[in-house]
């Protein structure tokens, strides 16, 4: 079967760095996204990956090897709106994508 | 930008009614819409897909004929949640597909059924 992992929640600081993980089994691998949902709100777009590296995107960037099935997505600064869930999400050979649960980011002052 | 304007934003129906909610494509051709639920902490789960002028594909599992769906035109898709029921509250979005990789997606539906 299709899964992605990523953990459920995490907490971090104001002004740090955080680094949120996922890994994947898929049939297929057209890409990787990246997410940000607030809450009640519809997912926003942050990064899409196809080849191994880094991308940086301002204060977040994004990273993958695909020989290992994982992603991260590395946040610096953190502010307090940062506070949301983010999704990782794969396109499969079918180009469907294939979503993360998100992990829930908690931001304190 | 491409964007996708979602309504109604939220809606309260009564149990046995039927609530339509509709995506517009406002700048874009949107050939291809899909229908998603969000259930709280939860991820967004694929209910079907819609093509201009065909039938839509449903994912296993959901009903088509409780989630009817229908995409007449480039530009607009629309989702009947029929004989609704208090497990039908969810959080519903749709998103069409930009290009070979980009996806957008409307601003979401909140669907209450008491």
């Amino acid at each position: 079967g299709q899964n992605i992992d990523q953990p459920t929640e995490m907490t971090a600081t104001e002004g740090a760095i955080v680094q949120i993980n996922c890994t994947y089994q898929t049939s297929g691998f057209n890409g990787l996204f990246w997410y940000q949902q607030h809450a009640g709100e519809a997912p926003t777009f942050l990064s899409y990956n196809v080849l191994d590296g880094l991308e940086e995107k301002g204060r977040f960037s994004s990273f993958l090897s695909r020989s290992k099935g994982y992603s991260y997505l590395l946040l610096k600064e953190l502010q307090m709106k940062d506070s949301a869930s983010y999704l990782c999400a794969v396109m499969d050979s079918n180009y469907q994508l294939i979503w993360g649960a998100g992990t829930k980011l908690i931001i304190k002052p | 930008g491409a964007v996708v304007s979602q309504h109604p934003s939220w809606v309260i129906c009564k149990s046995g009614t039927s609530v339509k909610i509709e995506c517009r494509s406002l700048d874009f051709q949107a050939t291809t819409m899909f229908w998603y639920r969000q259930f709280p902490k939860q991820s967004l789960m694929l209910m079907a897909t819609s093509n201009e002028g065909s039938k839509a594909t449903y994912e296993q599992g959901v009903e088509k004929d409780k989630f009817l769906i229908n995409h007449a035109s480039l530009t607009l898709s629309t989702l009947t949640v029929t004989s609704a029921h208090p497990e039908d509250s969810s959080f519903y979005i749709c998103s069409a597909r930009l290009g070979d990789y980009g996806y957008t997606f409307g601003s979401g539906t909140r669907l209450t059924v008491v």
